[in-house]
């Protein structure tokens, strides 16, 4: 009965490989986002899709790309990794799009680049 | 460019205190000031949130006070328990984006010791 669900719950690889993390929320919302939280755990948002429409696209490297197949799905994709892609990862949902909405967060996906 | 700084970093306190994080934003456009908490190992969840109209919100323990004029916003916690041991972020949005994107200060590690 999880609401905002991400795999894998941890990445290992090596430089150079592509990877993806799947998320996946069964709460209704229309809004989804990828989050990158580095080692001092700041939180920056990546990208947010409502309906599947890309609406936030931050100044992130193109090997990062997001995929939303539906709105109960959204997907991160990244090519090359390299060293400073280590971090955790979260998805986290809206009802909608739109200041004042309560984002709920899944429970991140933790990346390390060898 | 940093637009809401959070302070302290880390923050100790006795059980039964009271526990008070700081925040000041930049950005006049901001409308919307949540607070998050995340424990070790989860995603954030929202706390308590508030909007400029109101200088202060409380819920339960948890007390947002908010000054306009001095574009700073702080988070109470009365009766600091254990089990309020997380790090806590505060964020800011700006409606006239419609976006929903949330800027978040550094986050405050706390703990309380028994």
């Amino acid at each position: 009965d999880t609401a905002v669900s991400q795999t894998p719950k941890y990445l290992v690889t090596q430089m150079g490989n592509d990877k993806s993390i799947k998320c996946e929320q069964n709460l209704g919302h229309d809004t989804m986002y990828w989050y990158k939280q580095d080692s001092k755990k700041f939180l920056k948002i990546m990208f947010s899709y409502n309906n599947k429409e890309l609406i936030i696209n931050e100044t992130v490297p193109n090997r990062f790309s997001p995929k939303s197949p539906d709105k109960a799905h959204l997907n991160l994709h990244i090519n090359s990794l390299e060293l400073g892609d280590s971090a955790v990862y979260f998805c986290a949902s809206s009802p909608r799009t739109g200041e004042g909405e309560t984002q709920y967060f899944g429970p991140g996906t933790r990346l390390l680049v060898l | 460019q940093q637009q809401v700084k959070q302070s302290p970093q880390s923050l100790i306190v006795q059980k039964g205190g009271i526990s008070i994080i700081n925040c000041a934003y930049e950005n006049t456009a901001f409308d919307y000031f949540p607070w998050y908490q995340q424990f070790p190992g989860k995603g954030p969840a929202l706390l308590i949130a508030i909007r400029p109209d109101v200088s202060e919100k409380k819920e339960g323990r948890f007390t947002i006070s908010f000054n306009k004029s001095a574009k700073q916003f702080s988070l109470h916690i009365m009766d600091s328990q254990p089990g309020d041991s997380a790090t806590y972020f505060c964020a800011a949005s700006k409606g006239s984006s419609n976006t929903g994107k949330l800027i978040f200060g550094q986050g405050t590690t706390l703990q309380v010791k028994p």
